[in-house]
């Protein structure tokens, strides 16, 4: 079975200074990840995924993963947080679902990060 | 483009009553989605199409109805709503469901019953 677990459900950060959003994942192979962002009262968005090709995935607005195998962990960076960066983080892993062929999203439950000014 | 569209963006509905959610893709994607937000619980499927005319259900059906008559639209429909239904509704379209595709989503609808 495969599931998602975002390790915090808060972070806070100074406007300026490193962003870390922990997710791990549980696999029976190799799977596909991604994260989305939520800001406030809109949809997710895309912010990157990994599919088995480079370790290290660079996602918009700055942000990129790493994808560690031997840590089943897929932690999201920024190097440096803006005001804007302020939102609710996802961390989703793709699996097939049952046999029919067809893969779903399994959701982890969510970090808010919130960039202090 | 618009992507994915959901209409409408709020409803308060009373215990007992129906209502219809519209979502429409214009990128020609062959699978929509139907999720529920809410707080500290990530999204839940609800149900899912993989094209016109079929449905299936997902981890939390009851109490839900979908129809996927036309390729861009998916309705997902409450016939007798609950108070435990009040959540914010996401739909989401993929191109193919594959592990690597991404969904994309709509702009979320929120109900409230009373």
């Amino acid at each position: 079975a495969q599931s998602v677990t975002q390790l915090d459900s808060h972070v806070s950060v100074s406007e300026g200074t490193p962003v870390l959003l922990r997710c791990n994942y549980s696999s029976s192979y190799s799977p596909s990840l991604f994260w989305y962002v939520q800001h406030p009262n809109k949809g997710l968005q895309l912010l990157l995924k990994y599919t088995s090709a480079a370790t290290l995935v660079k996602g918009i607005n700055g942000f990129e993963a790493e994808f560690k195998k031997s840590e089943t962990s897929f932690h999201l960076t920024k190097p440096s947080a803006h005001m804007s960066d302020s939102a609710e983080y996802f961390c989703v892993v793709s699996r097939l679902r049952g046999t029919s062929g067809t893969y779903k999203y399994i959701f982890g439950t969510g970090t808010r990060l919130k960039v202090l000014a | 483009n618009a992507g994915v569209t959901q209409t409408p963006k709020f409803r308060v509905l009373k215990t007992g009553q129906s209502m219809t959610l519209l979502c429409a893709q214009d990128m020609n994607h062959e699978y929509m989605y139907w999720y529920r937000q809410d707080p500290g619980m990530g999204l839940r499927l609800i149900h899912y199409s993989v094209g016109e005319g079929t449905t299936a259900k997902g981890e939390v059906p009851d109490g839900y109805n979908v129809s996927r008559l036309k390729k861009q639209n998916f309705l997902l429909g409450l016939e007798s709503a609950a108070p435990s239904q009040t959540s914010v509704y996401f739909c989401a379209s993929s191109y193919r469901s594959g592990s690597s595709y991404e969904q994309y989503f709509g702009p979320g609808t929120r109900l409230t019953v009373t």
